[in-house]
């Protein structure tokens, strides 16, 4: 059993084209985000939700909306692909309710690449 | 603000050498530091972690351990295998509610 799967792994796409990506976890977590990998391998987060409320949200352009329509599900839509936006994206999720500052648990990742 | 400085890679080994990627840390008061490790076309894992000051982690044969003294968290292991080649990520977070904030990984290449 998956515990934070994302879908789908990979995805091409033109420039302009508007997509999503989508991200469930069924390890009972309260939290869940999405986090950007660049072709260097640098990791930056973009957004975090709590009990489906956004509680973190990056300097990211608008383009960007996530979505959570119950705590066991992040999705992240994207408008208007720019070549820029090509990265892996991932999804993570922890349980914050606990308070012991536990790490997260990622997905493998959607390599999307724009053209 | 919080930041993670790794050494930068690539490192390469060949097998059964000993293997240490620098960790540093900015943060103020007593973050929990991380250990991750993703391998080639995987997500990350929790490789290993520590709470508090001279904490240490440890899983797989790597060990790090928490100095307060000099910010730092350095990953270690005595005999590295092939298995082992991976982009390691050192990460800090402050409290719950917190984000992880991550170093800009090392990658690492252990040579038969």
């Amino acid at each position: 059993d998956t515990a934070v799967s994302q879908t789908p792994k990979y995805l091409v796409t033109q420039m302009g084209n508007d997509k999503s990506i989508k991200c469930e976890q069924n390890l009972g977590h309260d939290t869940m985000y999405w986090y950007k990998q660049d072709s260097k391998k640098f990791l930056k987060i973009m957004f975090s939700y709590n009990n489906k409320e956004l509680i973190i949200n990056e300097t990211v352009p608008n383009r960007f909306s996530p979505k959570s329509p119950d705590k066991a599900h992040l999705n992240l839509h994207i408008n208007s692909l720019e070549l820029g936006d090509s990265a892996v994206y991932f999804c993570a999720s922890s349980q914050e309710a606990l308070r012991d500052r536990a790490g997260y648990t990622f997905g493998s990742g959607t390599r999307l690449t724009v053209v | 603000g919080n930041s993670v400085t790794q050494m930068e890679g690539p490192v390469t080994l060949s097998e059964e050498a000993f293997l240490t990627i620098n960790c540093t840390y900015t943060a103020t008061g007593y973050p929990s530091l991380f250990w991750y490790v993703q391998y080639p076309g995987e997500g990350l894992q929790l490789l290993l972690k520590a709470t508090k000051a001279d904490d240490k982690g440890s899983n797989k044969g790597f060990e790090a351990t928490y100095r307060k003294e000099t910010t730092s968290f350095h990953l270690e292991k005595g005999s590295v295998q092939v298995s082992d080649s991976a982009v390691y990520f050192c990460a800090l977070r402050k409290a719950a509610g917190n984000k992880l904030t991550f170093g800009g990984g090392t990658r690492v290449l252990v040579k038969p």
